[in-house]
């Protein structure tokens, strides 16, 4: 089946700028997640939806970052006045939020250049 | 806050050897531990998990875990030059928390 498809693969925009990247899980995923990867760095967690909710929004790094996910699938993340150090690459994931062997499956990601 | 290490590498191997990687934790409550791949320019792809002690194997992967030590490792054999990439270590439930990853290279 469809794996987690994201859009735009690449984004480039000026610095001050609003962006959003969206995120369409995996059909039947009730767990979404975002990550950002900068250059050379780890996987840095952003925010988790459960369904609809957000109990987790704690890796937002301020709050010009936000995110929402309607109907259950798909989600979008907003960066408003967007900043050089916003420049990563934006990954989604999403699983069935199985007890301890939950396997979250990613998406290709969105490479965001800010200028 | 949990902390997840890992040499960044590059750890070296030749075709045909075994690879081991390995990871530390801070957080003793973790009970769930991933290995993910991802090749330069890819998003990362699940190996392995693993949340009880002791070896899981699947194929040429063996992911070893030591709740008592704090460590995870993930031992490839028979190394391959399509194994080179870099290795992720990640625990926790739902929301993960990852290392900064290994970098493995395999030479012919």
């Amino acid at each position: 089946g469809a794996g987690v498809s994201q859009s735009p693969s690449n984004k480039v925009t000026e610095k001050g700028k609003d962006v959003e990247l969206r995120c369409d899980p995996i059909s039947g995923h009730t767990a979404l997640y975002w990550y950002r990867q900068s250059l050379g760095q780890g996987l840095e967690f952003l925010i988790y939806f459960q369904g609809n909710s957000a109990p987790d929004k704690s890796g937002l790094p301020s709050d010009r970052f936000s995110a929402e996910r309607t109907g259950g699938s798909v989600s979008t993340l907003t960066i408003q006045r967007t900043q050089q150090e916003d420049s990563a690459v934006y990954l989604c994931a999403s699983s069935l939020a199985l007890p301890r062997t939950d396997t979250q499956y990613f998406g290709p990601g969105t490479r965001l250049t800010v200028l | 806050q949990k902390e997840v290490e890992q040499n960044s590498g590059p750890l070296s191997v030749p075709e045909g050897a075994i690879a081991s990687l390995n990871c530390t934790y801070s957080d003793r409550g973790s009970q769930s531990f991933f290995w993910y791949r991802q090749y330069s320019g890819k998003s990362p792809e699940l190996i392995m998990f693993i949340y009880s002690n002791g070896d899981k194997e699947d194929g040429r992967f063996t992911a070893q875990l030591n709740k008592a030590s704090q460590y995870v490792s993930l031992l490839i054999r028979d190394s391959q030059p399509s194994d080179s990439a870099t290795y992720l270590c990640a625990l926790g439930y739902s929301t993960l928390t990852f290392g900064k990853g290994t970098m493995l290279l395999v030479s012919p």
